[in-house]
């Protein structure tokens, strides 16, 4: 079955924790990207990588960091210097077209 | 820089109904755009694309036409049912990205309720 997962679908963290959010897909596409949504606000790049050991902040890197150790993978982590960290986190995947496919998401919740 | 515009919503319509979400865009040369749909709590589906003037990109019964003149990719539906209600995004890509330029530029997105 292919595709992009994201787990998990709902996230709930403490203030001060680090969580990590996954993102794995078996379309063999080479660029990743992780964005966050918040009601009203569109979509906002946070990072993004373009091939396996290399990646580049997107627009609200601050309080994220990622990897990109292997091909498939492309976890994010929210740190605790994220201070508003409460959205819906998204993850695409592109090859050499245009398009960016898209995982089901992640709510993650700050309690 | 690079931008997307959408009309506000949220527009509400009765199932039958015309659609009209329109998108104009900024951006020098060809770019390409698409149209994007989100249903509640899911992420984004590619709903349709085009890459060069005056082509139109369609599917399930939605088109957009790529207007140079006007900078514009109206999305639009004949008759829409209580199943297309979902949030609508226009985005773009500038021509002959590649490298760092790979990323999409986005619209706000449209929010489209459909009453039966």
């Amino acid at each position: 079955d292919g595709g992009i997962t994201q787990s998990p679908k709902y996230l709930f963290r403490k203030e001060g924790q680090n969580v990590t959010l996954s993102c794995e897909q078996n379309l063999n596409h080479d660029a990743m990207y992780w964005y966050r949504q918040d009601p009203g606000q569109g979509l906002r790049l946070i990072y993004y990588s373009q091939i396996v050991n290399d990646f580049q902040k997107g627009d609200i890197a601050e309080g994220y960091s990622v990897s990109r150790e292997k091909k498939e993978s492309f976890p994010l982590t929210v740190t605790s210097a994220q201070k508003n960290p409460t959205a819906f986190y998204l993850c695409a995947t592109s090859a050499s077209t245009d398009t960016q496919y898209f995982g089901p998401g992640t709510r993650l919740t700050v309690l | 820089g690079d931008s997307v515009t959408q009309m506000e919503g949220p527009v509400t319509l009765s199932e039958e109904a015309f659609l009209t979400i329109n998108c104009t865009y900024t951006a020098t040369g060809y770019p390409s755009l698409f149209w994007y749909v989100q249903y509640p709590g899911e992420g984004l589906q590619l709903l349709l694309k085009a890459t060069k003037a005056d082509d139109k990109g369609s599917n399930k019964g939605f088109e957009a036409t790529y207007r140079k003149e006007t900078t514009s990719f109206h999305l639009e539906k004949g008759s829409v049912q209580v199943s297309d209600s979902a949030v609508y995004f226009c985005a773009l890509r500038r021509e002959s990205a590649a490298g760092n330029n790979r990323k999409l530029i986005w619209g706000l997105g449209t929010s489209l309720a459909v009453n039966p």
